[in-house]
């Protein structure tokens, strides 16, 4: 069965940079774009960009572009998500998702991280 | 910007039906497909309806999706409520950028 298992819960200071990470299993790791969603607490869903783990390219939302980078390990069928100079502001749970192409809905979810940005 | 506006709340006795509306702010919502996603407290989202109207394997028919151009919105509809309907949905597209938007999400309150 499809699983997306992402890294444990992160905690930064402002101005920091964390990194994400999110373990397909269950399915052909390329074959597959790779979504990242990030929820505030107490707020909805925002979503951040997606990458193409087949051939690494990438579309980063507007608000994120400059500070996000998404990269993919296909040797291990690993996503990575990472954001730089944080803000308390980026405090929330980040979520991987899966979907079969780049404009395709989110088939399958990681369990989420949270990154707490805190001095 | 695209953007997605749907209620902040809706509330609903047991067994009976509840519409959640999702209005685009520009262009034609028909444009694009509409999923919408359930989320309950401390979980991750999941799919009820996908391209408008689809349904996953596993999500009751009592949730059906559409699409009113006219109005340039989105709906979700659940009938024959049950207390374990009750959960934040979001409504769910891409803009002309093929840039991911959600809408700002609805509880749904089922008493």
């Amino acid at each position: 069965q499809v699983q997306l298992v992402q890294s444990g819960a992160e905690v930064k200071k402002p101005g920091a940079s964390v990194k994400v990470s999110c373990k397909a299993s269950g399915y052909t790791f390329t074959g597959y774009y790779m979504h990242w969603v990030r929820q505030a607490p107490g707020q909805g869903l925002e979503w951040m960009g997606r990458i193409n783990p087949n051939s690494g390219g990438t579309n980063y939302a507007q608000k994120f572009q400059g500070r996000v980078t998404m990269t993919r390990d296909t040797s291990i069928s690993t996503a990575y998500m990472e954001l730089s100079r944080l803000r308390s502001d980026d405090t929330a749970v980040y979520y991987c998702a899966r979907s079969y192409s780049s404009s395709s809905y989110f088939q399958h979810w990681g369990q989420g991280t949270l990154v707490t940005v805190s001095s | 910007n695209f953007m997605l506006t749907q209620p902040h709340s809706v509330s609903e006795s047991p067994g009976k039906t509840v519409t959640i509306s999702c209005t685009g702010s520009s262009g034609s919502i028909a444009s694009n497909y509409v999923q919408w996603y359930q989320q309950r407290p401390g979980s991750a989202p999941t799919t009820v309806i996908y391209e408008d109207n689809q349904r996953p394997s596993g999500v009751p028919d009592r949730f059906s999706g559409s699409i009113d151009s006219s109005s340039n919105s989105a709906s979700l509809t659940i009938s024959g409520l049950k207390t374990e309907d009750e959960a934040d949905y979001y409504c769910q597209s891409y803009d002309s950028s093929n840039q991911g938007v959600f809408g700002g999400g609805t509880k749904l309150t089922v008493l």
